[in-house]
């Protein structure tokens, strides 16, 4: 199906450690976007990163992505508390019209 | 303060009966969309709208309606056919045009449905 797969399920870590996670997709993509959900919150919107570009910047948030292998990895630095959420990643397919098809997301918790 | 908005918070309903949903948006997008999310699952998608005056299905319609009469507001009515409309709803807007590369979606608060 035309959504990303997030991994692994859940993850938790202590606070300062980084955090990884992956997106896997199945078809040509025009970009990919990461979006974080707070709990019982909406979701924020946190990088797009092009099909051209390979690696993207935002504060303590790195954003890898790999059209051969059709994967892209969210990588968060030093991380805090405030961390804590949900995190889902949202291909945005060749053809394909403004829809976003989102997957079930990490689950991340930063434990003080 | 530019931004998304959807109400109420919370809202309980009794089984049988409709209930519409609000959203409101003031950033000028062309697209919104409606999403539902149950408990540690994604978002799936009810409907969306590029247009004024137009919408589309999305992965879960059935059971749903939706009206788009103002490019500001995206009203969604879950109908008692909706066999489970217990959920958490989320609206969310983008500048979206068709053709184009999807563009960042901006989520409001979501309203938690209960129906019993």
């Amino acid at each position: 199906s035309q959504q990303g797969e997030e991994d692994p399920q859940a993850l938790s870590i202590q606070e300062g450690e980084n955090a990884t996670m992956n997106c896997s997709y199945k078809t040509s993509i025009n970009n990919l976007q990461w979006y974080r959900q707070n709990s019982g919150r909406g979701l924020v919107h946190l990088i797009l990163i092009r099909s051209n570009e390979r690696e993207k910047h935002s504060g303590r948030l790195r954003v890898t992505l790999d059209t051969s292998k059709k994967s892209s990895s969210l990588l968060i630095t030093a991380s805090r508390a405030a961390d804590t959420a949900s995190y889902f990643c949202a291909p945005g397919f060749q053809g394909g019209s403004e829809k976003l098809v989102f997957g079930k997301g990490t689950k991340l918790t930063v434990n003080p | 303060d530019g931004g998304i908005t959807q109400s109420p918070k919370y809202l309980f309903r009794k089984e049988g009966q409709n209930v519409t949903l609000s959203c409101e948006q003031n950033l000028n997008h062309d697209a919104m969309y409606w999403y539902r999310q149950d408990p540690g699952q994604g978002l799936r998608l009810i409907y969306y709208s590029q247009i004024v005056n137009d919408f589309q299905k999305g992965d879960i319609a059935e059971g749903y309606s939706v009206s788009r009469e103002k490019k500001e507001s995206f009203p969604l009515t879950v109908t008692s056919a909706q066999k489970n409309p217990t959920a958490f709803y989320l609206c969310a807007s983008s500048f979206g045009r068709t053709g184009q590369s999807s563009y960042e979606q901006y989520f409001g608060p979501g309203t938690r449905l209960t129906v019993t």
